[in-house]
C-alpha cells in the first residue's frame, strides 16, 4: 500500500545550524506534499507545503524540495532557534486529488541553545 | 476565525466500554477527517467525510468503530467496545473542499486511555 517513510526519527542541532528532514513516498500519483509541525500536546500546523508543478519553494527560514523522479522531498530549516523544537511530520497525497494524506513517522527535534 | 473544535479533551475508559468525540469544523470547510495518531507515530486517516458523504474510510475498523456526519457540518466518532490498542490521540481535521489539495486544519485532539 501507500507508504511515507521520514528520518531521521531524532534530530538534535545547535542553535543557529541548520536542520535537514527527508522523506520518500510510494504512490506515483502523489501530487501535494505538505509539512506539519507538532509542539508538545498541541495540533499539528502547517508550516510549509509543495506541489508536484514546482521543485522548491521556501518561506523564510524554512525551505522544501521535491525531486519526483526519486519520489523524495525534504525540509530544510536554516538559523534554527530553541522555539523550532518540535515533532515535525511529512505528508503525501495519495489517490489522486481527493485530499487524503499519508504522514510519515515524525522526527524530533531539538535545538540546543 | 474559530479553529476546528473537539471535546472532550481527555477520555479515561475501561476495555470492553464505549466512547463517542465530537468535532465540529471550521465554519464552510466541506471535508472533515478523523485521525487516529498513536504516541510517536504520525496521524492515520480512519475517515474522510465531504459533506455528508463518507469518501474513504478504508482504515476504519468498522466492527468497533463508527463515525458520522448527518447534517454536514459536526461529526462524532464512536468506539464500541474499546480495546486497550485503541489508546492514542483522536484529530479531527477540516479542509475546504476535496479535490482542491487544501490545507488540512487540525483540531486540538482527544487523548483516549483504555485501561
Amino acid at each position: 500500500g501507500e507508504n511515507v517513510e521520514q528520518h531521521p526519527s531524532t534530530l538534535s542541532v545547535q542553535e543557529g545550524d541548520s536542520a535537514v528532514i527527508k522523506c520518500t513516498y510510494s504512490d506515483s500519483a502523489s501530487n501535494y506534499f505538505p509539512w506539519y509541525k507538532q509542539e508538545l500536546g498541541k495540533r499539528p500546523q502547517l508550516i510549509i507545503d509543495i506541489r508536484s508543478n514546482v521543485g522548491e519553494k521556501k518561506d523564510q527560514r524554512i525551505a522544501v524540495t521535491l525531486n519526483k523522479t526519486a519520489k523524495h522531498f525534504s525540509l530544510h530549516i536554516t538559523e534554527t532557534q530553541p522555539e523550532d523544537s518540535a515533532v515535525y511530520f511529512c505528508a503525501a497525497s495519495v489517490g489522486g486529488a481527493t485530499n487524503k494524506l499519508i504522514f510519515g513517522t515524525g522526527t524530533l527535534l531539538a535545538v540546543q541553545p | 476565525e474559530a479553529g476546528v473544535a473537539q471535546s472532550p479533551r481527555y477520555k479515561i475508559i475501561e476495555k470492553r466500554q464505549s466512547v463517542a468525540f465530537w468535532c465540529n469544523p471550521i465554519s464552510g470547510h466541506a471535508t472533515l477527517y478523523w485521525y487516529q495518531q498513536i504516541l510517536g507515530q504520525g496521524p492515520k486517516l480512519l475517515i474522510q467525510f465531504q459533506n455528508n458523504g463518507v469518501v474513504d474510510d478504508s482504515q476504519l475498523p468498522k466492527d468497533r468503530f463508527s463515525a458520522e456526519r448527518l447534517k454536514g457540518v459536526d461529526s462524532t466518532l464512536k468506539i464500541q467496545p474499546a480495546k486497550l490498542e485503541d489508546s492514542a490521540v483522536y484529530l479531527c481535521a477540516s479542509s475546504l473542499e476535496r479535490g482542491l489539495l487544501n490545507e488540512q486544519f487540525f483540531g486540538p485532539g482527544t487523548r483516549l486511555t483504555v485501561l
